[in-house]
């Protein structure tokens, strides 16, 4: 089974901090990708990655950057975090373009 | 018009019950359809997906596909209350790696 794990499931963090998200998937996909789900908003594309050193903006990039230095991991990084970025960050993986396997979240509060 | 619609619910229901969870897509150029499930506090996981007008099932769940109306429908037969989840619709063109995904019906199956 596809295994996709978060570095946190909850998290808290001051307004200004910088705040890394660490993702690793271990069934060597090519693509991954960072959501943010929130209540009547859905899931929101962040980034996602289709290789190495490779990434594209998704609908909601502002605030946000990411890193991949190697092909299972994945990381979002909130370079000076503020209370709207308070939410529930997934991660997810995939080969083929249209399964896509999720982690189990990080509930993150910025204070 | 947003890309994908779906009726948040919330959706209560006996256990039993038939259940029908529905979304519809303003884009043609749609061509693969998937339902996701999640559990409260876990990140959604694949359920059913198809790339073609008509259904397809497995077990109790059906997935139905109407491509002129632009319409999907996931079936849940003799419901359980290990059913009760969020379900999200999730459409791609197919072109590219990205997800558009519904905002999820909060489906309740009582015993």
């Amino acid at each position: 089974d596809v295994k996709v794990t978060q570095s946190s499931r909850y998290l808290v963090k001051r307004t200004g901090e910088k705040v890394f998200l660490e993702c690793v998937q271990d069934m060597d996909h090519e693509n991954m990708f960072w959501y943010r789900q929130d209540p009547g908003l859905g899931l929101r594309l962040i980034y996602f990655s289709y290789d190495v050193k490779m990434k594209e903006k998704g609908d909601i990039p502002e605030g946000y950057s990411v890193s991949r230095e190697k092909k299972e991991r994945f990381s979002l990084i909130l370079e000076s975090a503020s209370t709207n970025q308070t939410s529930m960050y997934l991660c997810a993986s995939s080969q083929e373009w249209n399964e896509q396997f999720f982690g189990p979240g990080t509930r993150l509060t910025v204070l | 018009q947003k890309e994908v619609e779906q009726d948040p619910g919330p959706l209560s229901v006996p256990e039993g019950a038939i259940v029908s969870l529905n979304c519809t897509y303003s884009n043609s150029a749609f061509q693969y359809f998937m339902w996701y499930r999640q559990y409260s506090r876990k990140g959604p996981e694949l359920l059913m997906y198809t790339y073609s007008s008509g259904n397809k099932e497995d077990g109790r769940f059906t997935a139905q596909v109407d491509k002129s109306s632009k319409y999907i429908s996931l079936f849940i037969r003799d419901s359980q209350p290990s059913d009760s989840a969020t379900y999200l619709c999730a459409i791609s063109g197919g072109s590219n790696y990205k997800l558009t995904f519904g905002k999820g019906t909060l489906l309740t199956v009582n015993p």
